[in-house]
């Protein structure tokens, strides 16, 4: 069973940065890509992106190219997302989920979600 | 980028009901189709994937389906519990993206 662990909420100013950690446990790193959602107050999903630890591939969404970074520490079984020249409609909860490689593109596990505010 | 259309966006409905939500892709996607549900401030649960394969520990009334470029999600009765909103996700090619949302909501 794995279990991804979300750092905590955020209040960030606009035109700064923000940093969102995720450490994966009980499960191989390896074996599973990491996906970054978000939610909008009151709104839907939007997949942000996916590292494959294990080859250090990354896809982004088209509309956050060049604003959104999302890398992983292999020794740490964490991974990161970075989100730059934020504004207020970046302000969301965002979701780390993992994919097992082998039954890629459902994501089974979740983090707990971590609120950033940009006010 | 394929586009996921999904309908209805909202729909009411009582316990016992069979109930359908649809989502049609802009583009053939080879069942490359989960589903999700997500209760009032929790993450997202996957239901489904390969557009009808149910995922462990779901219960057999959810099923999936496709024809074409069109995949339902289906709850054969509606148990309390299913009170929800349902999103359909492709991930047939990069970026992937989740259909606008259906929230099932008791009649």
């Amino acid at each position: 069973q794995v279990q991804l662990v979300q750092s905590g909420a955020e209040v960030k100013k606009p035109g700064s940065s923000v940093k969102v950690s995720c450490r994966a446990s009980g499960g191989t790193f390896s074996d599973y890509g990491l996906s970054w959602v978000r939610q909008a107050p009151g709104q839907g999903l939007e997949w942000m992106g996916r590292i494959i630890p294990f080859v250090d591939i990354t896809n982004y969404a088209h509309n956050l190219l060049g604003r959104v970074t999302i890398t992983a520490d292999k020794s740490t079984s964490t991974a990161y997302m970075e989100l730059s020249s934020l504004r207020s409609e970046d302000t969301a909860v965002y979701y780390c989920a993992s994919d097992l490689l082998t039954a890629a593109g459902s994501l089974e596990y979740w983090g707990q979600g971590t609120l950033v505010t940009v006010s | 980028d394929i586009q996921m259309t999904q309908s209805p966006s909202s729909l009411s409905a009582s316990v016992g009901d069979r109930v359908t939500i649809t989502c049609r892709a802009s583009q053939d996607m080879s069942n490359s189709l989960a589903w999700y549900q997500q209760k009032p401030g929790k993450a997202p649960k996957v239901l489904v994937y390969a557009a009808s394969r149910l995922e462990s520990g779901v219960p057999s009334r959810f099923s999936g389906s496709r024809s074409g470029t069109d995949y339902t999600l289906t709850i054969s009765s509606l148990q309390p519990e299913d009170f929800a909103t349902y999103y359909c996700k492709q991930y047939y090619t990069t970026p992937w993206t989740f259909g606008q949302g259906s929230k099932l909501e008791i009649k």
